[in-house]
């Protein structure tokens, strides 16, 4: 069974300081890696995908992938309260999307 | 704005009920996903369509829930006969085939089975 493991949380980080959180999946052969934005009582949004080894980078969000290790993560700096919502990482297993269980995070003020 | 439609927002009906769950996807793109949301078990794949093809339906009660695409602006899910156990949010997604595969949900339908 294809998994995409993430811790619940909740995350609570001060505004303004650097938020990371982490995924991991089982399946070597994925290609695709995504992470959605999730605001209470609304639908998923996406905020950023990678398909390379390393960093990349779009405004404050960063996304990491180490595919040696089945393993991606996002980074959100300069955390605001607007960040506060559940993080979900998708992965891609032959043309469809896994998502994990989701990470709360929340920034105070 | 380009954007995937869903239709209701909210549904209660009574057990037993059918439901009909309706999705327009975004122009242009070619596969449509739909997802159950529960607290408990996340976002669970329920079926997806390429090309208004069914690809996999392997995450949904075959005996009670039919996925279909009429058309290409048209997606459903229908569930017959509802049971409460069949309350959660039902989303809709659609995206473009190809090396980029980013979805795009629609707003959801909220569905309680009394």
């Amino acid at each position: 069974q294809k998994e995409v493991e993430q811790n619940s949380g909740p995350l609570s980080v001060p505004e303004g300081a650097i938020a990371s959180l982490n995924c991991t999946y089982s399946d070597r052969g994925s290609q695709s890696f995504f992470w959605y934005r999730q605001y209470s009582g609304k639908s998923p949004e996406l905020i950023m995908s990678i398909y390379s080894n390393g960093d990349k980078e779009d405004g404050r969000f960063t996304a990491q992938l180490n595919k040696a290790s089945q393993y991606v993560s996002l980074l959100i700096r300069d955390s605001q309260p607007s960040d506060s919502a559940t993080y979900l990482c998708a992965v891609e297993y032959g043309n469809k999307l896994v998502f994990g269980a989701g990470t709360i995070l929340r920034v105070k003020s | 704005d380009a954007r995937v439609t869903q239709t209701p927002r909210h549904k209660v009906t009574e057990m037993g009920q059918e439901v009909t769950m309706r999705c327009q996807p975004i122009l242009g793109h070619n596969t449509v996903f739909w997802y159950r949301q529960t607290m408990m078990q996340g976002l669970e794949l329920l079926a997806y369509f390429r090309n208004r093809a069914p690809l996999d339906d392997s995450g949904m009660p075959k005996d009670r829930f039919s996925a279909e695409m009429p058309d290409a602006t048209l997606a459903t899910l229908k569930i017959q006969p509802s049971e409460p156990r069949d309350s959660a949010v039902y989303f809709c997604a659609s995206g473009r085939q190809g090396y980029q595969k980013e979805l795009f949900f629609g707003s959801g339908t909220q569905l309680s089975v009394l």
